[in-house]
């Protein structure tokens, strides 16, 4: 099956740093991959939809100038989280759509545990 | 428009007995369904999914759902629990329409005792 990869699994960074994560898909190529994030005990919430050359799309409350996001390529997408602060620290993860058939399918990525100190 | 609920935040069974996770959705649109399962600390692995094809669905690990339109339900079931299946429970609705967008329940988390 399909397989998306991120990277890194855990960082843990000042506050005032940027952090990059990288998302990729490994084995086929995602014209369009997903950003959430999830708070201990709480559901996934989609951050932003991320097209491969084209600009992200956020949902609305996520600020885009914080977090950056780049689909560079149809296997890469980046989310750069800039001037982290400690309400920054969550589980971020990231998936890829794939489309075949009739209907769609996500495949997520291990995800990213980002403290802020 | 697009919704799911998962009725019960905590589902407690005991190994060897059968599994109920229960999921309602609603939407605008045919939707794609879909139950995931996280472990702690853990990313997202896809169970199983509908996508308007045959409505009982069969996934890894011995679970099924079945889509039932009247009900606007897709619960998860498994005959028999075993102690690796303890984790949370995500379902997930997708919108089959223009603007392919996924909504998550809040999640069951799905305990086992020996």
């Amino acid at each position: 099956g399909a397989v998306v990869s991120q990277h890194p699994s855990w960082v843990i960074c000042k506050s005032g740093t940027s952090v990059k994560i990288e998302c990729r898909s490994l084995d086929f190529q995602a014209t369009t991959m997903f950003w959430y994030r999830q708070f201990p005990k709480q559901s996934l919430m989609l951050m932003a939809t991320s097209n491969e050359g084209s600009k992200a799309t956020y949902e609305q409350g996520v600020e885009k100038d914080k977090f950056l996001i780049n689909h560079a390529s149809l296997t890469l997408s980046t989310l750069t989280v800039t001037s982290a602060h400690p309400e920054d620290s969550s589980f971020y993860i990231c998936s890829a759509r794939v489309l075949a058939g009739r209907g769609e399918t996500q495949y997520f990525g291990p995800g990213t545990r980002l403290l802020v100190l | 428009a697009q919704s799911v609920t998962q009725l019960d935040s905590h589902v407690s069974v005991s190994e060897g007995t059968p599994v109920l996770l229960r999921c309602n959705y609603s939407s605008s649109y045919s939707p794609s369904l879909f139950w995931y399962v996280q472990h702690p600390n853990k990313g997202l692995q896809l169970l199983l999914k509908y996508t308007s094809a045959a409505t009982l669905v069969k996934g890894i690990n011995g679970f099924e759902a079945e889509f039932k339109k009247s009900e606007t339900s897709f619960h998860l079931t498994k005959p028999s629990a075993h102690m690796s299946d303890a984790a949370e429970y995500f379902c997930v609705v997708s919108n089959s329409g223009g603007y392919q967008k996924v909504t998550f329940g809040t999640g069951t988390k799905l305990q086992v005792i020996p």
